[in-house]
């Protein structure tokens, strides 16, 4: 019964390839987050995402793009990958709405770029 | 820029110390800000603020929200040794976007 869950956990690639990072949520959410934690811990939004809106965070190549085939889940696809692509990328959910921004984390994908 | 700080760094204590941990932020439109605790994986929530002066509890931890002077503090008394974590702050506007602080690394000694 995990509510939020990443695929793959670990993923090792080569520069320039192309890859995806698959997310769903089962919490009935409408909102989904990525982000990216670099080695030193410091986790940064890339994405959020409903029905409604995409919001993108201005500093992220464009060679990142969420795709949603429906509510439940928000994949990340990422072009030309660089070393400076590797990091821990954390997709999340919330309900959205004024009274409530409590996230749930998954488990997060170790990405490395070779 | 929007930004949110976390002080600390990191802090080593004894299991029993009550600690405080630091959170500032400049964040526009700002309207609420959460405290996360991350084990080895994912963050996971601990408190959302959202009105000044108002302290939430949540068993040893408690935080509260200071928007006059753009704070938020995150305390644990009776600190036990599977308190160690890192602690992590995030201001946002209210559309879905949340700044991260670079967090606070607590380690709890026996």
């Amino acid at each position: 019964d995990t509510a939020v869950s990443q695929t793959p956990k670990y993923l090792v690639t080569q520069m320039g390839n192309d890859k995806s990072i698959k997310c769903e949520q089962n919490l009935g959410h409408d909102t989904m987050y990525w982000y990216k934690q670099d080695s030193k811990k410091f986790l940064k939004i890339m994405f959020s995402y409903n029905n409604k809106e995409l919001i993108i965070n201005e500093t992220v190549p464009n060679r990142f793009s969420p795709k949603s085939p429906d509510k439940a889940h928000l994949n990340l696809h990422i072009n030309s990958l660089e070393l400076g692509d590797s990091a821990v990328y954390f997709c999340a959910s919330s309900q959205g709405g004024a009274s409530s921004y409590e996230q749930y984390f998954g488990p997060g994908t170790r990405l490395t770029v070779t | 820029e929007d930004k949110v700080v976390q002080s600390p760094l990191s802090l080593v204590v004894h299991e029993g110390d009550t600690v405080t941990l630091n959170c500032s932020y400049e964040v526009t439109n700002f309207r609420s800000l959460l405290w996360y605790k991350q084990e080895k994986k994912a963050p996971t929530f601990l408190f959302m603020l959202t009105s000044s002066g108002i302290e939430k509890k949540s068993g040893r931890l408690s935080s509260i929200l200071d928007k006059k002077e753009l704070f938020s503090i995150l305390n644990i008394t009776a600190t036990q040794t599977g308190d160690s974590a890192v602690y992590l702050c995030a201001g946002g506007p209210g559309r879905n976007q949340f700044y991260f602080g670079t967090g606070t690394s607590l380690t709890v000694i026996p």
